[in-house]
């Protein structure tokens, strides 16, 4: 079945330690996004890709970094910059020209320990 | 530059109840799309509904039903008869040309037996 796979679903982080969040789709689609979202608030953007080799910051960039090498990956990377880096993180596609809504992964808790 | 604003942040009703969920959205765009999604505790974001800006229909679904005003950019989300199944956070969004997905903060809804 298509998809997007996030993966872990729990994560632990030392302070001081870069880590890695997977994201994965299926579907084919062009545009990927990272959004963050603190306990009892939204979701805010951290970056979006809408094709290989190009992304863009959104609101709360500041910390974290990705790479969009493949059409079918979009892992972010939280750094030792970021100063408050628990949160749940999630990943989402969309095929822009079709014009479909954003299909989301399960999501990622980071916490750092 | 684009807003979602959803003021309830939390509505408790009583099972059977009708709730209506507001969204306000601004954009100064013309061409643009306006998304409902569902978050239950295993904090997944399940989509309901979209509606591009050229189409103010009502839409009806089973319990579900959604008011769609420009003229008030309001995009209104009605459960009828909830249940208890309908607790959850409830995100309004809107896209401006498939570049990003502004999200708002979220309505959380208790439905109590």
């Amino acid at each position: 079945d298509g998809g997007i796979t996030q993966s872990p679903k729990y994560l632990f982080r030392k302070e001081g330690q870069n880590v890695t969040l997977s994201c994965e789709q299926n579907l084919n689609h062009d545009a990927m996004y990272w959004y963050r979202q603190d306990p009892g608030q939204g979701l805010r953007l951290i970056y979006y890709s809408q094709i290989v080799n190009d992304f863009q910051k959104g609101d709360i960039a500041e910390g974290y970094s990705v790479s969009r090498e493949k059409k079918e990956s979009f892992p972010l990377t939280v750094t030792s910059a970021q100063k408050n880096p628990t949160a749940f993180y999630l990943c989402a596609s969309i095929n822009r020209a079709q014009g479909t809504e954003a299909f989301f992964g399960q999501g990622t808790r980071l916490t750092v320990v | 530059a684009q807003k979602v604003t959803q003021a309830q942040t939390e509505i408790s009703v009583v099972e059977k109840e009708d709730v209506t969920l507001d969204c306000v959205y601004e954009t100064r765009d013309t061409t643009y799309y306006l998304f409902w999604y569902k978050q239950p505790p295993s904090g997944e974001l399940v989509f309901l509904i979209r509606r591009n800006s050229f189409d103010e229909q009502n839409e009806i679904s089973g319990r579900y039903s959604w008011n769609f005003q420009k003229s008030t950019s309001s995009f209104n989300f009605t459960i009828t008869a909830s249940q208890v199944v309908d607790s959850a956070v409830y995100f309004c969004a809107l896209s401006v040309r498939y570049s990003t997905f502004i999200f708002g903060s979220g309505t959380r809804l208790s439905v109590k037996p």
